[in-house]
């Protein structure tokens, strides 16, 4: 069984740009949770969709936006990046019906902003 | 919103220790507290969870306690070994929403 594929793996961009990150859930996985990791901060919450609704946003500006598709794959969009976007954006699935348990995390997406 | 607590953020110990890690989290309606742990350069995955009808919860090494009057729950693992070596994530969700704590790096020494 595959585990959640995210891609690219790195990006590296400049200040202004827009990007878009995507997610492949496990199969039969419907919730797609977003995540950014930076040193010292631990994993900050995005957002997480369900059956192609989001159900949860975090405290992020409206730049960063998401959505999912009807197969559950999901994509992550941060528009007008700035320097203070470079992490490490992890999406994690989840088989059960309430996102928050038992997530299977991707490799994530390393993105550098110049 | 939830907000979690974890301590301390670098914890070293020599080989067969214990080692015991901490967190707090602001919301009573949390009820479930899971433990992540990420090796270098790889991704978290789970390594036990706790709900809040239950005070702990052992497998093997690792133990997780909950006190929820207190709201806080730990990470304890026994006879640790060089490969314990990782960053380890507390986190604490409800209603489809998860926020974690800022991590502990633990490194083991042989």
């Amino acid at each position: 069984k595959a585990g959640v594929t995210q891609t690219p793996r790195y990006l590296i961009k400049t200040r202004g740009q827009q990007v878009t990150l995507s997610c492949s859930p496990i199969s039969g996985h419907r919730s797609v949770s977003w995540y950014q990791q930076t040193p010292g901060q631990g994993l900050q919450f995005l957002f997480e969709y369900f059956s192609e609704t989001q159900r949860n946003k975090g405290n992020f500006p409206g730049r960063f936006s998401g959505r999912q598709f009807s197969n559950s794959r999901s994509e992550m969009n941060v528009s007008t990046l700035e320097l203070g976007d470079s992490a490490l954006y992890l999406c994690a699935s989840s088989l059960f019906g309430t996102a928050h348990e038992k997530l299977f995390f991707g490799s994530g997406t390393q993105l550098s902003v110049l | 919103g939830e907000n979690v607590e974890q301590h301390p953020s670098t914890l070293s110990v020599q080989e067969g220790d214990s080692a015991v890690i901490k967190c707090t989290y602001s919301d009573s309606a949390s009820n479930y507290f899971p433990w992540y742990k990420q090796e270098l350069g790889k991704r978290p995955q789970l390594i036990i969870d706790i709900r809040s009808n239950v005070g702990e919860k052992k497998d093997q090494r690792i133990a997780v306690t909950l006190n929820k009057t207190a709201k806080h729950f730990s990470l304890h693992i026994t006879e640790t070994q060089p490969e314990d070596s990782a960053v380890y994530f507390c986190a604490a969700g409800y209603n489809n929403d998860m926020r974690f704590g800022a991590g502990t790096r633990l490194t083991v020494k042989p």
